[in-house]
């Protein structure tokens, strides 16, 4: 059964642009969430899709969003990219929250 | 401001002890709790749930969760060198996805 898939494992991006990462869910999971961790920071939640339905978000700015497609793939952009955006950016899927969440390998942003 | 703490170590227990590791969170509407294990470079991994007061285990690993004194703890039987990582707690507030995660505590078992 394959895991939870993330492209690309990494990015190097220049301040002012934007960029898209994708992450595809375990089949039959619903529910995709998205994480950015930094060492300063740690791991924190950005917002989780459930049926191509925003259920949460955090407290990030608006240049963070998201979406999710019928086939539960997910994915989140970053626009007018600033150099603290620099992170991992996790993807985690469920079947349900009971379950917990698989997480994705991860997606390494530069910016520059 | 919900929050989930636990002490950043490091933590450091000799081969075949047992590993404690604590964590508090500030929600009592808190409803579902997890421990992860990341090691350097790699992403989370899940190796514990538990929703209700009491003990669960798994293995080598048991989850403990006191709802009345808002922690959770996880403990390590027979530690091994490779269960060298950081474990982080998480907390769920609600039926959604929104997990609240503690910095983490890194744990080394020395050989």
């Amino acid at each position: 059964k394959a895991g939870v898939t993330q492209t690309p494992r990494y990015l190097i991006k220049t301040r002012g642009q934007q960029v898209t990462l994708s992450c595809s869910p375990i089949s039959g999971h619903r529910s995709v969430s998205w994480y950015q961790q930094t060492p300063g920071q740690g791991l924190q939640f950005l917002f989780e899709y459930f049926s191509e339905t925003q259920r949460n978000k955090g407290n990030f700015p608006g240049r963070f969003s998201g979406r999710q497609f019928s086939n539960s793939r997910s994915e989140m952009n970053v626009s007018t990219l600033e150099l603290g955006d620099s992170a991992l950016y996790l993807c985690a899927s469920s079947f349900a929250l009971n379950y917990g969440y698989t997480f994705g390998s991860g997606t390494r942003l530069t910016v520059v | 401001q919900k929050e989930v703490e636990q002490n950043s170590g490091p933590l450091s227990v000799p081969e075949g002890a047992i590993a404690s590791l604590n964590c508090t969170y500030s929600d009592r509407g808190s409803q579902s709790f997890f421990w992860y294990r990341q090691y350097s470079g790699k992403s989370p991994e899940l190796i514990m749930s538990i929703y209700s007061n009491g003990d669960k285990e798994d293995g080598r690993f048991t989850a403990q969760l006191n709802k009345a004194s808002q922690y959770v703890s996880l403990l390590i039987r027979d530690s091994q060198p490779s269960d060298s990582a950081t474990y982080l707690c998480a907390v769920s507030y609600n039926q959604g996805g929104k997990l609240i995660f503690g910095q983490g505590t890194e744990l080394s078992v020395k050989p």
